[in-house]
C-alpha cells in the first residue's frame, strides 16, 4: 500500500525559506508521480505542486509559482519542496501524496489521477 | 478560490442517507475528468474514499457510493454512522491551468 512521512515543518519569518521532505516506503517510488497538498488552519485542501516519476514535468499552483520548487531523489525514495519568499498565507499543514492513475483493473486518462496514500503532514508556520 | 463547489455542511441522524454535491464546470468535471472523494477525520490526514467517480478502494464500506453526471458529482452515505462524522472533499482536474489538480470547498458531515 505504501507509506509517506513528511518532515521539515517549522516556524519561519516572512520572507524566509524552508525545505520540506517526504520519505516514501512500501512501494516502488520511482514508478509514481507525486504531489504536495496543503491545508491552512481551519480551511480546505489546496493542491500545491506535482512532479512526474522521472522529474521531467513539474506543475505548480499559481499561489506558489516562482517561489516553491518541487524535486525528488528516486535513489533515496524522497520527495522535496523548497519554499522561498514565504508569506503569512503559506501557513498550513503540508501533505505529500502519491499520484495514482491505475487501479487493479484499468488505467485512467491524463488528469484523472487521484491521491493515495497521504502522509501525516508537517506544519509550516510563517510569522514574525 | 476552489473551482469545485460543495455545501459547507450536511447532517443526518444515525441510519439515514445523506448526499454531498460537488459542482464544477465545463473545464473540469464537465470536460470528462474523473472525480475522486476523500474523508478527513478530525485531526488526521485525508484518506481516499472513492476514485474514478464510483469506485471504492478495498476497506471502504459499501455505505459510501459516488456518482457523476454532467458538470457535477455526488457522494452518498447510507446508513449513517457516528464514525462518519468528518470533512469530505471532492477532487478533479481543471484544464484551464496546466497540471492543475483541484479540490472542492469541503463539506462537514454531522451525525445528529
Amino acid at each position: 500500500e505504501g507509506q509517506l512521512v513528511e518532515s521539515g515543518g517549522d516556524l519561519v519569518q516572512p520572507g524566509g525559506s524552508l525545505r520540506l521532505s517526504c520519505a516514501a516506503s512500501g512501494f516502488t517510488f520511482s514508478n509514481y508521480a507525486m504531489n504536495w497538498v496543503r491545508q491552512a488552519p481551519g480551511k480546505g485542501l489546496e493542491w500545491v505542486s506535482y512532479i512526474s516519476s522521472s522529474s521531467s514535468t513539474m506543475y505548480y499552483a499559481d499561489s506558489v509559482k516562482g517561489r516553491f520548487t518541487i524535486s525528488r531523489d528516486n535513489a533515496k525514495n524522497s520527495l522535496y519542496l523548497q519554499m522561498n519568499s514565504l508569506r503569512d498565507e503559506d501557513t498550513a499543514v503540508y501533505y505529500c501524496a502519491r499520484d495514482v492513475d491505475c487501479s487493479s483493473t484499468r488505467c485512467y486518462t491524463w488528469g484523472s489521477s487521484w491521491f493515495d496514500p497521504w502522509g501525516q503532514g508537517t506544519l509550516v508556520t510563517v510569522s514574525s | 478560490q476552489s473551482v469545485l463547489t460543495q455545501p459547507p455542511s450536511v447532517s443526518g441522524a444515525p441510519g439515514q442517507r445523506v448526499t454531498i454535491s460537488c459542482t464544477g464546470s465545463s473545464s473540469n468535471i464537465g470536460a470528462g475528468y474523473d472525480v475522486h472523494w476523500y474523508q478527513q477525520l478530525p485531526g488526521t490526514a485525508p484518506k481516499l474514499l472513492i476514485y474514478g467517480n464510483t469506485n471504492r478502494p478495498s476497506g471502504v464500506p459499501d455505505r459510501f457510493s459516488g456518482s457523476k453526471s454532467g458538470t457535477s458529482a455526488s457522494l452518498a452515505i447510507s446508513g449513517l454512522q457516528a464514525e462518519d462524522e468528518a470533512d469530505y472533499y471532492c477532487q478533479s482536474y481543471d484544464s484551464r491551468l496546466s497540471g492543475s489538480r483541484v479540490f472542492g470547498t469541503g463539506t462537514k458531515v454531522t451525525v445528529l
